[in-house]
């Protein structure tokens, strides 16, 4: 069974500075999909990057990058010149290219951007 | 165009007593599924539908039915609820099952408490 590791609970990170966050995960399978969700205190799941495992690229959304090594399982997501609307839980989740389409989920990160 | 809309926002259960959490889409997704977020723990799946008709088992599925007879509801129920269910859930919807295409939209969540 695949599984999602975030190994950072909590993370902060000075208001204009650069913070990453990592994930790795585990699976025997090679077509499968990474995401970075985003979840502010409202409640709602933002999604905020993904990458696909075929794609040797790293994705990038504006201030948001990801590192993607898919030798070592690992999708770490950097947010440059972070901002106060940066604070968030962060949630690494995993998809496998099967017919299920299941999201697999990380326990999350906790990040706070301070003045 | 609504996305995925699910109700009640709150609810507070007695022990013992069922109900539904409802959960709509108006997008024509053939994917639909149900996770709980706990503190610590993520989200984590408790049951999913590839299309009308079909519905399986996520990781925490005991206690919970579902069902899927058009494509736009996928209700959830709690037969009797229990402290243990206490929890935030998320509905998801994705246009295919098998294909990552656009992502997955989330419903706002419905926060129940059981006492």
């Amino acid at each position: 069974a695949q599984t999602v590791t975030q190994s950072q609970p909590e993370m902060s990170v000075q208001e204009a500075e650069t913070v990453t966050l990592s994930c790795t995960y585990d699976t025997s399978e090679s077509n499968y999909y990474l995401f970075w969700y985003k979840q502010p205190p409202s409640r709602q799941m933002i999604l905020v990057i993904r990458q696909e495992a075929y794609k040797q690229q790293n994705a990038t959304e504006n201030r948001f990058s990801v590192n993607f090594q898919k030798a070592a399982k690992s999708f770490s997501l950097k947010i440059s010149d972070s901002q106060l609307g940066d604070t968030a839980m962060y949630f690494c989740a995993f998809k496998d290219g099967g017919s299920q389409g299941n999201l697999i989920f990380g326990k999350g990160t906790k990040l706070s951007v301070k003045p | 165009n609504a996305g995925v809309t699910q109700t009640p926002k709150f609810q507070v259960l007695k022990t013992g007593q069922s109900m539904t959490l409802q959960c709509a889409q108006d997008m024509n997704h053939e994917y639909m599924s149900w996770y709980r977020q706990d503190p610590g723990m993520g989200l984590r799946l408790i049951h999913y539908s590839v299309g009308a008709g079909i519905t399986d088992q996520g990781e925490v599925p005991n206690g919970y039915n579902v069902s899927r007879s058009t494509t736009e509801d996928f209700p959830l129920r709690l037969l009797s609820a229990a402290p243990s269910q206490t929890s935030v859930y998320f509905c998801a919807s994705s246009p295919q099952p098998d294909r990552e295409v656009d992502g997955y939209t989330f419903g706002s969540g419905t926060r129940l408490t059981v006492v």
